[in-house]
């Protein structure tokens, strides 16, 4: 069965920090890879989404991600983190059977 | 405009009472979704119905039923409450064809 695994549950920075959080699925054929954010109280939001070509997928707020499929992975970073930036984020994978399976989730905290 | 719509934002029960939630999107999507996102935030998909027919069923117990009155409405009824059904409610919506999901704001179900 496919699964998404996300290793860090909670990850706190200070602001102008860098982030990257990993995430690594299981999954043998072709992928549709997503990175959700959910901001306290506030419903998901997709921040960025991979389906084919240039691995290195650029979303809103300055995120980014990148697609290795020798590492299964799809990596979410950020250059400087913001006070804003506190949410949980949720990285995704869409199975053949179109089921979109989400990983544990990683909750950011930002110190201003 | 709100693309997908829940309603009630917050619903508060006792143990053994049936409630409803309902969903509206207005994108023209035909493809609406539930997902539960339980205490230590991890979402996971219940139901999927595409033009009123229900495509994806999880292992979800029969207390939850869902109803597609037409392609933009998919409410959740759950009869006999149980504390375990304690949880956020997303709705989300999709093209059939599309990966992306787009997701309503979540109903925040306490049942005590």
């Amino acid at each position: 069965a496919q699964s998404v695994s996300q290793h860090n549950h909670h990850v706190i920075l200070s602001e102008a920090a860098s982030l990257e959080l990993g995430c690594n699925y299981s999954y043998g054929g072709t992928v549709n890879l997503f990175w959700y954010v959910q901001y306290p109280g506030q419903h998901l939001q997709l921040l960025l989404k991979y389906f084919s070509g240039d691995p290195l997928v650029k979303g809103i707020k300055g995120f980014e991600a990148e697609f290795i499929k020798s590492k299964f992975s799809f990596n979410l970073r950020k250059p400087s983190v913001q006070w804003s930036d506190t949410a949980e984020y949720f990285c995704a994978v869409l199975s053949q059977g179109g089921k979109l399976i989400f990983g544990q989730g990683t909750e950011l905290s930002v110190k201003p | 405009d709100t693309a997908v719509s829940q309603t009630p934002k917050y619903l508060v029960t006792q143990m053994g009472n049936d409630k409803s939630i309902k969903c509206e999107q207005n994108l023209g999507h035909d493809t609406m979704y539930w997902y539960k996102q339980d205490s230590k935030k991890f979402l996971k998909i219940m139901f999927s119905y595409n033009n009123k027919e229900l495509i994806i069923n999880e292992t979800v117990p029969n207390r939850f039923s869902p109803k597609s009155p037409d392609k933009a409405h998919l409410n959740l009824h759950i009869n006999s409450l149980e504390l375990g059904d304690s949880a956020v409610y997303f709705c989300a919506s999709s093209q059939q064809e599309s990966p992306s999901r787009y997701f309503g704001p979540g109903t925040r179900l306490t049942v005590t």
